[in-house]
This record gives structure tokens, C-alpha cells and sequence, in this order.
């Protein structure tokens, strides 16, 4: 299996520009994570989906956050309008389902955004 | 609710040296404990995780022993290299929680 994939793995835009992060998930996988890690917050969970429909969102800082998982094999996440605290990386997980407390989380190499 | 809590880093090591990352938790229920590491530029990956108490959890020579009576899972190595310099992350996972719980992360730098 290729893993996560993730797109792009740099991205550099200008404040107020539409970002959009894309993740295929590990085939078979039926739950999916968005994070964002900086230096200061640490590694924060944003959203959390589970057989495509998200059931927390309580970590997506703001209304200019939204993610979205049409299908089981992908997902976005958008900022629109973007700012440079916005500046992260932002990583993509899958695992299979949860609740047995043994899951591993496979993660995606992550997208370096930089919001000049 | 549950916390994780890590050394903080960074832990600066010659080649060959001793490692310990302590770890220590709190955690409703009985959790699964996970080490994970973060090299350069690349995402997490699971490096080891122990189910249930006294579980030791081992891979590529590193340690990791799930303590109950002391709510810990540190992270041990004998000999560390080079290679080994990479961000080391202490995770938890209660049965019934769908969210993983991380800790902030130790930073290892290990010098020829």
C-alpha cells in the first residue's frame, strides 16, 4: 500500500487567498484525521472522520476552516480566507475503526503551509 | 479528561549513549500507550505501543514498558545513533474514546 497520500507538500500563498489540502487515505481505512502542528500549539487535532461523516470538529479553529470527505479515498481541508497565523504543517491520518483502543495512526508526510 | 505528558526536549545525546523520554499519563479507563516518531520533514509513524499493564512494547532496539501503578510508558534505548535524531511523541487511546490523546513531543539530537 502507498500509504497516506497527501497534496500538495509545500504550499505558499498570500493572506486572504482560498487554500485547499488533500488526503487519500490508506485503502480499507475507515477513519480519517486532519492535525496541524506548529512549533508553538504542538500537534493539534482539527476534525476527525468516521466512514465519511465527521464527528468532532470541535478542534477546526474558526469559521475560515472546513473539511470535507466526499468518499472513503479522500478528503480536504480548506481555509478560505487564509491568514499567516495559519502557517503549518498539517497532517493527514487513517486508521481502521476505533473504539477497540489498540488502533495505530498512520500518518501522511503533511503539508507545509506558509501564508505570506 | 486525558493528558499525556512528556520530558521536555531537547535531549542532546552522544552516539552510543543511554536513552530514557519519560512519559506519564492520565487516563479514564484502561488505554493503550503508543510511541511515535516524527523524523525530518516526514509525518508520525508508529513506533511501538503496548496494550495493557506490564506490556512491553519494543522495535529498532527501543523500549517501552506500560507501567499501571505508575501511569508510565517511558521510552528507552541502549545505544542510540545518529540516525535516531527525530521528535518522539507519547500517545494514549481509551477503548471507547474515537480521539487519540498526543503529547507535545521530545526532541532528540544525537551527535557523532
Amino acid at each position: 500500500d502507498a500509504g497516506v497520500i497527501q497534496s500538495p507538500r509545500h504550499e505558499v500563498t498570500e493572506m486572504g487567498q482560498e487554500v485547499t489540502l488533500r488526503c487519500k487515505p490508506i485503502s480499507g481505512h475507515n477513519s480519517l484525521f486532519w492535525y496541524r502542528q506548529t512549533m508553538m500549539r504542538g500537534l493539534e487535532l482539527l476534525i476527525y472522520f468516521n466512514n465519511n461523516v465527521p464527528i468532532d470538529d470541535s478542534g477546526m479553529p474558526e469559521d475560515r476552516f472546513s473539511a470535507k470527505m466526499p468518499n472513503a479515498s479522500f478528503s480536504t481541508l480548506k481555509i478560505q480566507p487564509s491568514e499567516p497565523r495559519d502557517s503549518a504543517v498539517y497532517f493527514c491520518a487513517s486508521s481502521s475503526d476505533p473504539g477497540g483502543g489498540t488502533d495505530t495512526q498512520y500518518f501522511g508526510p503533511g503539508t507545509r503551509l506558509t501564508v505570506l | 479528561g486525558d493528558s499525556v505528558t512528556q520530558m521536555e526536549g531537547p535531549v542532546t545525546l552522544s552516539e552510543e549513549a543511554f536513552l530514557t523520554i519519560n512519559c506519564t499519563y492520565t487516563a479514564t479507563g484502561y488505554p493503550s500507550l503508543f510511541w511515535y516518531v516524527q523524523y525530518p520533514g516526514e509525518g508520525l509513524q508508529l513506533l511501538l505501543k503496548a496494550t495493557k499493564a506490564d506490556d512491553k512494547g519494543s522495535n529498532k532496539g527501543f523500549e517501552a514498558t506500560y507501567r499501571k501503578e505508575t501511569t508510565s510508558f517511558h521510552l528507552e534505548k541502549g545505544s542510540v545513533q545518529v540516525s535516531d535524531s527525530a521528535v518522539y511523541f507519547c500517545a494514549l487511546f481509551t477503548g471507547g474514546s474515537y480521539i487519540p490523546t498526543f503529547g507535545r513531543g521530545t526532541s532528540l539530537i544525537v551527535h557523532p
